[in-house]
């Protein structure tokens, strides 16, 4: 699976849109980009994915460049609740296996 | 939608006693269940993969021994410790994948199980 890089961390105020960055140029064809948070003590909560399209659903964007060798992932109104790490992932087809970075330390203040 | 439910949610033991640590899938059948494990401040270490009816694969530096898996139903895997120290406290968490759903769904985790070891 191909290797991902983020930012240690990153703060934003509430209520601002927070922009996560990944680098992942070494993805393959048929490797798929995954985001997932994980707030203090709990597991991994799937957030959204995307293999080459730009995806919205009702917790986030990911918006991902056509060279597909990075993704940002958008939270379009950021609150105090989303301060956790966030994890971008790439996962390929043949393989169910998710193999965690170090993620982004997102912290949202007032 | 899919659930993975993980029992306990923390555990104190001590030190030489093995622990026990269930991951179940809610409404699906998981012929696959992943174990991690995470230290404080730090990522999720993939441990092994639990495969129903076979043994599991376990990573590289990840003692066999010491993480017993049983995957001996399509809805439950425990991952036991066995003569547990201190240096086995950690976060440890399962995920599966609902087979149903197309394979570049996401997996779901379980809310972890933190174990203390004194």
């Amino acid at each position: 699976d191909a290797k991902t890089t983020q930012p240690t961390s990153m703060d934003c105020a509430e209520g601002r849109a927070a922009n996560l960055p990944c680098n992942h140029s070494t993805i393959s064809g048929n490797e798929y980009v995954y985001w997932y948070r994980q707030i203090h003590s709990q597991g991994p909560q799937y957030i959204i994915h995307g293999l080459k399209n730009n995806e919205t659903n009702e917790m986030a964007s990911l918006i991902i460049t056509e060279d597909r060798k990075s993704s940002t992932l958008i939270l379009p109104h950021a609150t105090l609740r989303d301060t956790a790490v966030y994890y971008c992932i790439v996962r390929g087809g043949n393989t169910d296996k998710l193999i965690f970075g170090t993620g982004t330390r997102l912290q949202v203040f007032p | 939608g899919a659930v993975v439910s993980q029992h306990p949610s923390r555990v104190i033991c001590k030190s030489g006693t093995s622990v026990k640590i269930e991951c179940r899938s809610l409404d699906f059948q998981a012929t696959t269940m992943f174990w991690y494990r995470q230290f404080p401040k730090q990522s999720l270490m993939l441990m092994a993969t639990s495969n129903e009816g076979s043994k599991a694969t376990y990573e590289q530096g990840v003692e066999k021994d010491k993480f017993l898996i049983n995957h001996a139903s399509l809805t439950l895997s425990t991952l036991t410790v066995t003569s547990a120290h201190p240096e086995d406290s950690s976060f440890y968490i399962c995920s599966a994948r609902d087979p149903r759903v197309p394979h570049n769904s996401p997996l779901h985790f379980g809310n972890g199980t933190r174990l203390t070891v004194t």
